[in-house]
């Protein structure tokens, strides 16, 4: 069963501090996204990677770091965490021409 | 500005009506897909169509799609409370298409 899961559901930080959001797929998907999701603003692409030791630039990436160790999971850092990045973040797969595309459950940031 | 932008922002409908989301885009696409995002959960795909199709059903969802004027709509038939959701469109952008956008989504209520 495609699966996409994201660790921690949950995660209070505070303003300066690291945050790292990890992802985890056994789908064997080349292709892996963050987004972010704040009202009025629908989904909004962060990072994104076509294969394990690629990271690219979305639309928003200041302030974030990606990291594609392996084909499996994609890690999303923010070095220095700012409440403006209180959000829900959501990790996704897809396969090489995106045919075929599963969402994490979501992760829930509330910077204080 | 968003390359991808469903309209209206959101409707209400009573169950067993049918209803229509649209979506217009601004670039040229290979394929275009919609997902549904119910409260709490991460976006499920429900269907891809691609530049060469009109029209792609699943079940009572009835995607179509005109590339000559960049639009798309997704009909829901015989509707259900539980069709209540965000739904959005998306395209994949950039010159492999591994880049996936959103548009900011409708939210559809389906009342009984």
């Amino acid at each position: 069963e495609a699966a996409v899961t994201q660790s921690p559901r949950n995660k209070v930080a505070v303003t300066g501090g690291k945050v790292t959001l990890s992802c985890n797929q056994t789908n064997n998907h080349n292709n892996m996204y963050w987004y972010r999701q704040d009202t009025g603003h629908g989904l909004r692409l962060i990072h994104y990677s076509y294969g394990a030791g690629s990271t690219e630039k979305g639309d928003i990436p200041d302030g974030y770091k990606a990291s594609r160790p392996s084909q499996e999971n994609f890690s999303l850092i923010l070095e220095l965490a700012t409440p403006s990045q209180t959000s829900v973040y959501f990790c996704a797969s897809g396969d090489v021409a995106n045919t075929e595309v599963f969402f994490g459950k979501g992760t829930r940031l509330t910077v204080v | 500005s968003q390359l991808a932008e469903e309209n209206p922002w959101a409707l209400s409908v009573h169950e067993g009506e049918s209803v229509t989301v649209n979506c217009s885009y601004k670039t040229s696409i290979t394929a275009l897909q919609w997902y549904r995002q119910k409260s709490g959960e991460g976006p499920a795909q429900l269907i891809l169509i691609r530049s060469n199709e009109r029209e792609k059903r699943n079940g009572r969802l009835r995607a179509t799609l005109d590339t000559s004027s960049q639009s798309s709509s997704l009909s829901i038939t015989a509707t259900r409370c539980e069709d209540t959701a965000v739904y959005f469109c998306a395209t994949p952008y950039g010159g492999s298409g591994n880049k996936l956008i959103f548009g900011t989504g409708t939210l559809l209520s389906v009342k009984p």
